[in-house]
């Protein structure tokens, strides 16, 4: 059944500190995945994609890792500001019918950063 | 400009009264996602529109249903709704389907703000 008052993991940094934030994915065949931000009553925003055939790609200030063989992605924010405040969701894709491809969102991790 | 719009931002609605929440998009994208995210939850996918083919994931209750009269719009109908959907309603939409292309993955999903509901 669904969990009431679920709390999402915290990460707490200091302004200009470095943030690491990561994600278990679960299926295997997933072959995309994006990370979104998505700050309190607005929607998920995209922040960075990759590909499963990559082990990272690097954005403005965010570098996406990914480790297939533990079905783990992280997520670094560089000299992190107040306003990447935030609850980060990976998601990953996989297309089970060989068709289009369907988002399944993880847990989410509430980053929190304090000037 | 706002490009996913969602009406109401907040909607209050009583236990078994029909309730329907509204997306529209200024994008002309074809597909137009609806999910759930209770609080504190991941996003969850309901269902979604490629144009007019409707696509509803297999453990999305009989109580939820989608119409997309037109490309633009496209409404969330909970026809008897119980405390349990009380969450955060999220419609985005995508160009197409994100499919695999030699340029790569394509058409990544615009999220709306969101409509939360709370049942009374």
């Amino acid at each position: 059944g669904e969990s009431v008052g679920l709390h999402l993991p915290t990460l707490s940094v200091q302004e200009g500190d470095n943030s690491i934030i990561n994600c278990a994915y679960s299926n295997s065949a997933s072959d995309y995945f994006i990370w979104y931000k998505q700050e309190s009553g607005k929607g998920p925003q995209f922040i960075i994609d990759i590909r499963s055939n990559m082990d990272k790609r690097q954005g403005q200030r965010v570098t996406v890792l990914l480790n297939k063989t533990v079905k783990h992605l992280s997520l670094q924010i560089a000299a992190t500001q107040p306003g990447d405040s935030a609850v980060y969701f990976c998601a990953e894709f996989s297309s089970p019918s060989g068709g289009s491809y369907i988002p399944t969102f993880g847990r989410g991790t509430s980053l929190i950063v304090h000037p | 400009d706002a490009m996913v719009i969602q009406n109401p931002r907040y909607q209050v609605t009583q236990f078994g009264k029909p309730v329907t929440l509204s997306c529209s998009q200024t994008l002309n994208h074809n597909v137009m996602y609806w999910y759930q995210q209770k609080s504190s939850q991941a996003p969850k996918l309901l269902f979604h529109y490629y144009d007019k083919d409707f696509n509803n994931e297999a453990d999305t209750p009989d109580n939820f249903q989608s119409r997309r009269p037109n490309t633009s719009f496209c409404f969330l109908d909970i026809r008897s709704p119980g405390l349990g959907d009380a969450a955060m309603y999220l419609c985005a939409t995508s160009r197409d389907r994100t499919r695999t292309t030699t340029m790569g993955f394509t058409d990544t999903q615009y999220f709306g703000p969101g409509t939360r509901l709370t049942v009374l």
